[in-house]
């Protein structure tokens, strides 16, 4: 049974810093990873999608690496700003990509002015 | 991108009545739809899997009976509570499979279920 974590739980920095969060999964066997921005009491907004055959996607200030054999995933925010403050989760689908997805437990950042 | 709505986006209700909860693909078919629970400050647990014509897949511990499933059309799933309890109170979310992009889910908005 897949199982995914999130660490830190929770994180808060000061504006301009950059962010480092981390997404762990116990089987590699995955065929993509996505990463998902939740404000409180909305949906879910993707950020970034990497296939299995990817190391790495960009989008804007947003980096994510994917290391399959050793089951992490990482987000980077570039000089994080007050609006960056939400709730980042990571998931995997189950079997073929498009599949019901397993979810972290969340990372709830706060960057503070 | 593709929309997926939600409504009602927030309902109150007495314990022991039915809320119905839809899931819409706005501007794509899904066969596929998938229903999630997120408990305050917790993550999203999947709920059930609603397909197109047929019976919903439920994961375990998941009651078939309380958490009544229908998707009747390429574009509706509806969640149905029954008889509601405190319990029951939640954020649930819903997202959609594109029939012509099966790698791709878009998540609805959720609806916040408040059960007094």
């Amino acid at each position: 049974k897949q199982e995914v974590t999130q660490i830190p739980a929770a994180l808060s920095v000061p504006e301009g810093e950059n962010l480092v969060l981390n997404c762990s999964f116990t089987d590699s066997a995955i065929y993509n990873l996505q990463w998902f921005r939740q404000d409180p009491g909305k949906g879910l907004t993707s950020l970034l999608l990497i296939q299995s055959s990817q190391r790495e996607q960009t989008s804007g200030r947003l980096n994510a690496s994917l290391d399959k054999s050793s089951g992490r995933s990482t987000l980077y925010i570039a000089a994080s700003q007050p609006g960056d403050s939400a709730t980042y989760l990571c998931a995997v689908p189950k079997g073929a990509a498009g599949n019901k997805l397993t979810f972290g437990g969340g990372t709830r950042v706060l960057v503070k002015p | 991108g593709a929309v997926v709505s939600q409504h009602p986006s927030r309902v109150i209700c007495k314990s022991g009545t039915s809320v119905k909860i839809e899931c819409r693909s706005l501007d794509f078919q899904a066969t596929t739809m998938f229903w999630y629970r997120q408990f305050p400050k917790q993550s999203l647990m999947l709920m059930a899997t609603s397909n197109e014509g047929s019976k919903a897949t439920y994961e375990q511990g998941v009651e078939k009976d309380k958490f009544l499933i229908n998707h009747a059309s390429l574009t509706l799933s509806t969640l149905t509570v029954t008889s509601a309890h405190p319990e029951d109170s939640s954020f649930y979310i819903c997202s959609a499979r594109d029939l012509a992009d099966t790698d791709t889910q878009y998540f609805g908005p959720g609806t916040r279920l408040t059960v007094l």
